[in-house]
């Protein structure tokens, strides 16, 4: 049964650049929400997506976005990144997101902004 | 609002002995779900527990115990005679109703052989 996957592990951009991340959810999991973790932080929420809409947001801005496909998984897109864009951002599953879901977490993605 | 907070920063314990993470919450809906996770250096945050605001059983898992009061809003973590493996950063977190996952700060924890 595999389990959250993200990729890509690392990635470094420059200031002003773009960046695309992408998951893939636990199987049997319809709902993907985004998190990043700043150094010496816990995660903080981005945004979750089900049904291929984006059903909640967290305090972030519209620089970044998402989307989710047909088959449950995620792309995370940021745009104009920013120095302090750097970060891990982790992607967490779950069936039907609820508050009482369980949130399984992939492996992240080390984002470095220079 | 939401708030989650594990007021240890970083404990250092030696392999065998036990030690109690702390995580202090604050919500006002009334049902709501507790968890915890473990950091290890990997990045993955892996799932240990998840706690409903009406069961207020406490749970034991092997060497992992946990201890849920409303009456303290506090939802303790302890790990019995711990080892290295044990080392890693274990974070606290709340939901709610609509309300998004809310993670505490962390507590690293250090256990050396």
């Amino acid at each position: 049964d595999a389990g959250v996957t993200q990729s890509p592990t690392h990635l470094i951009k420059t200031r002003g650049q773009q960046v695309t991340l992408r998951c893939s959810p636990k199987s049997g999991h319809d709902t993907v929400s985004w998190y990043q973790q700043a150094l010496g932080q816990g995660p903080q929420f981005i945004f979750q997506y089900y049904e291929e809409e984006e059903r909640q947001r967290g305090n972030f801005p519209d620089r970044f976005s998402g989307h989710q496909f047909p088959n449950y998984s995620s792309e995370l897109n940021v745009n104009a990144l920013l120095l302090g864009d750097s970060a891990l951002y982790l992607c967490a599953s779950s069936w039907g997101g609820g508050a009482q879901e369980t949130q399984y977490f992939g492996p992240g993605t080390r984002l470095l902004v220079l | 609002a939401q708030k989650v907070t594990q007021a240890q920063t970083e404990i250092s314990v030696v392999e065998k002995e036990d030690v109690t993470l702390d995580c202090v919450y604050e919500t006002r809906d009334t049902t709501y779900y507790l968890f915890w996770y473990k950091q290890p250096p990997s990045g993955e945050l892996v799932f240990l527990i998840r706690r409903n605001s009406f069961d207020e059983q406490n749970e034991i898992s092997g060497r992992y115990s946990w201890n849920f009061q409303k009456s303290t809003s506090s939802f303790n973590f302890t790990i019995t005679a711990s080892q290295v493996v044990d080392s890693a950063v274990y974070f606290c977190a709340l939901r709610g109703g609509y309300s998004t996952l809310t993670f505490g700060k962390g507590t690293m924890l250090l256990v050396s052989p």
